[in-house]
């Protein structure tokens, strides 16, 4: 069965400095695809950055980027330079069964301090 | 532009009773999904669509109900509200253009059962 893990339910981070959230998936179909959400306090789902499991490259998004490293089926989201803004929930995701059906990690809470 | 849109925003409910949970997008999406978010978790998938006339099941169908007549449109059918279902719901539409991926959520729906 697919899954997603993110055992980091809370991260603390200096502003300025750079942080990752770790995100494991388990699949067993060769093409999938990987996102990054933000979720502030305010509640809305904010798409962040996306990788598919083809892709050569690692994505980029601004300061946001995807640490994807397939043999450990590893997804992590690398925020430089964090700002007080970035603090919300953040949830790793992927996509299964043909394209159809997303499936959501726990999610990681990051607070960013001043 | 308007993206995904949900309506209401709020809503009480008493157990038994019935109501339409609305969406739209105006992006063209082929995809769309709704999902719901309890307390401290990730989005669980309800009822996802690949296109007008098609529907699906999600990890938690029972209770709702979808029907995608237009591109547009998709609206969740509660059929008789239970306590259980209260929740915080999000409709996404999803858009695949070549190697990206991308799925944007609306603002989602925060239903209290009594």
């Amino acid at each position: 069965a697919q899954k997603i893990t993110q055992t980091q339910p809370g991260m603390f981070v200096q502003e300025k400095e750079a942080v990752t959230l770790d995100c494991t998936y388990d699949t067993s179909d060769p093409s999938y695809g990987l996102f990054w959400y933000k979720q502030p306090s305010s509640g809305e789902m904010i798409f962040l950055i996306y990788q598919g499991s083809y892709d050569q490259q690692n994505a980029t998004e601004g300061r946001y980027s995807l640490n994807f490293q397939k043999a450990r089926k590893s997804a992590n989201l690398v925020i430089s330079a964090s700002q007080l803004g970035d603090s919300a929930m953040y949830f790793c995701a992927m996509w299964v069964t043909g394209g159809f059906k997303t499936i959501f990690g726990a999610g990681t809470r990051l607070f960013v301090k001043a | 532009n308007a993206g995904v849109t949900q309506t209401p925003k709020f809503q009480v409910l008493k157990t038994g009773q019935s109501m339409t949970l609305q969406c739209a997008q105006d992006m063209n999406h082929e995809y769309m999904s709704w999902y719901r978010q309890d307390p401290g978790m990730g989005l669980r998938l309800i009822h996802y669509s690949v296109g007008a006339g098609i529907t699906d099941q999600g990890e938690v169908p029972n209770g709702y109900n979808v029907s995608r007549s237009t591109t547009e449109d998709f609206p969740l059918r509660l059929l008789s509200a239970a306590p259980s279902q209260t929740s915080v719901y999000f409709c996404a539409s999803r858009r695949k253009t070549g190697g990206t991926d991308t799925q944007y959520f609306g603002p989602g729906t925060r239903l209290t059962v009594l």
